[in-house]
């Protein structure tokens, strides 16, 4: 088995300011996701990364940028948080072959904008 | 593209209640459906995959199965109990994505079971 860990497990920030999230797995995963999760909205997809420098953007990227320096690690950055955001940011990762569809998730780093 | 649609937003049972949850898809490929539950405090885990129409997925008492005629897919269990309480989410892959499993979630719906 593996895990995924996400940091800060809570973010609270101002208005402006441009904040960091950061994951980590150790499935030796090839692909890893940051997808939003807001209230009634489901899950949206931000960015993925099929391998280590590799950058896709998703549905909702505007606002945000991406980092996979490692095969382990995807960094996710909001470049200028807006006032009274509140969020959950989720990371996952998926693997090849029979388990490529499955994807494995972190507990979430929840965001409060002041 | 491909899209999900899950209209319940909230279902509120009793114990030993039958839980029925639908969702609808829309795809030009054949669909690989999955169900993901998500308890609070946590990400979202698998709970079902289901890969072909009318095949039933099971796990932890919970079923699957979806209709290619009416598109739908839709979660099950005969009895539920206090523990199953969180959110399910059903989910589909989008195959026409670059990296092949990139996947749409439904809304989410918050199941509160009362003892």
């Amino acid at each position: 088995g593996g895990i995924i860990t996400q940091t800060p497990k809570f973010l609270i920030g101002q208005e402006g300011q441009k904040l960091t999230l950061k994951c980590q797995q150790n499935f030796n995963h090839d692909t890893m996701y940051w997808y939003r999760q807001d209230s009634g909205k489901g899950l949206r997809l931000i960015y993925y990364s099929i391998t280590e420098n590799d950058l896709q953007k998703g549905d909702l990227s505007e606002g945000y940028d991406a980092s996979r320096e490692k095969k382990s690690s995807f960094s996710l950055t909001v470049t200028s948080a807006q006032k009274n955001e509140m969020a959950v940011f989720l990371c996952a990762s998926s693997g090849t072959g029979g388990g490529q569809d499955t994807q494995y998730f972190g507990p979430g780093t929840r965001l409060l904008v002041l | 593209g491909d899209s999900v649609t899950q209209k319940q937003g909230q279902v509120t049972l009793s114990e030993d209640d039958f839980l029925f949850i639908n969702c609808t898809y829309s795809t030009t490929t054949y669909p690989t459906l999955f169900w993901y539950v998500q308890y609070p405090g946590q990400g979202p885990q698998l709970l079902l995959k289901v890969t072909t129409a009318n095949n039933k997925g099971i796990s932890r008492g919970f079923e699957a199965t979806y209709d290619k005629g009416t598109t739908s897919f839709h979660l099950q269990k005969a009895s539920v109990q206090e523990s199953d309480s969180a959110v399910y989410f059903c989910a589909l892959v989008d195959r026409y994505g670059s990296s092949g499993n990139k996947l749409i979630f439904g809304i989410g719906t918050l199941l509160s079971v009362k003892p």
